[in-house]
């Protein structure tokens, strides 16, 4: 089936260590999103890429970093300096075709759930 | 800073009334506008859309929702709402990147 796929589903951080979240997609989607959800805050664009090899900075950017190595994945590293990290992270993914140039629907994974031990 | 508004944090109904969510705009240029709904523990699954043209659409398990310019505003509505319907509400906009409004959370009393 075609998707997106976050992995872990639950995720622990020890103080003071990088830990990476997996985002893969199989919908050859060119434009992929991080986005953190805390409660009450909504969601925050971390880092989006719309294409391989290229990406930018959200709102919240800050204590995170990407990569965009292949299309299908985009990993977002959480730092050390990221000092409170402890949210739930949602990956998305758009592509033409799906509701036409920019602005289109985004996919969404099921999210990873950071907490920090 | 371009953004988008849900003044609403949480709102109840009782099944079978409507329910209007509200959502306000901030843009240079219209945006695109979505409704996103969130059940726990899972993404998001898009409700519907507004790109240009008909200012009303209609989206999936029978909402819809009115885009005003003059209002800046993207409510969403359903005229009866089912229990089903309890979930979080985003409301989002943007043209490279979506960005997201803080969700209403919606409560639905048998």
């Amino acid at each position: 089936d075609g998707g997106i796929t976050q992995s872990p589903k639950y995720l622990f951080r020890k103080e003071g260590q990088n830990v990476t979240l997996s985002c893969e997609q199989n919908l050859n989607h060119d434009a992929m999103y991080w986005y953190r959800q805390d409660p009450g805050q909504g969601l925050r664009l971390i880092y989006y890429s719309q294409i391989v090899n290229d990406f930018q900075k959200g709102d919240i950017a800050e204590g995170y970093s990407v990569s965009r190595e292949k299309k299908e994945s985009f990993p977002l590293t959480v730092t050390s300096a990221q000092k409170n990290p402890t949210a739930f992270y949602l990956c998305a993914s758009s592509g033409a075709g799906t509701g036409g140039a920019g602005g289109e629907k985004l996919f969404f994974g099921s999210g990873t759930q950071l907490s920090v031990l | 800073a371009q953004s988008v508004t849900q003044p609403d944090i949480h709102i109840t109904v009782s099944e079978g009334a409507s329910l209007e969510l509200r959502c306000n705009y901030s843009y240079g240029a219209t945006p695109y506008l979505f409704w996103y709904v969130q059940s726990p523990g899972q993404g998001l699954q898009l409700l519907l859309k507004y790109f240009s043209g008909d200012t009303l659409v209609q989206g999936i398990k029978g909402f819809e929702a009115e885009f005003k310019r003059s209002q800046s505003s993207f409510n969403l509505r359903k005229p009866s709402v089912h229990w089903s319907d309890a979930a979080e509400y985003f409301c989002g906009g943007g043209r490279r990147a979506l960005t997201f409004g803080s969700g209403t959370r919606l409560q639905v009393q048998p």
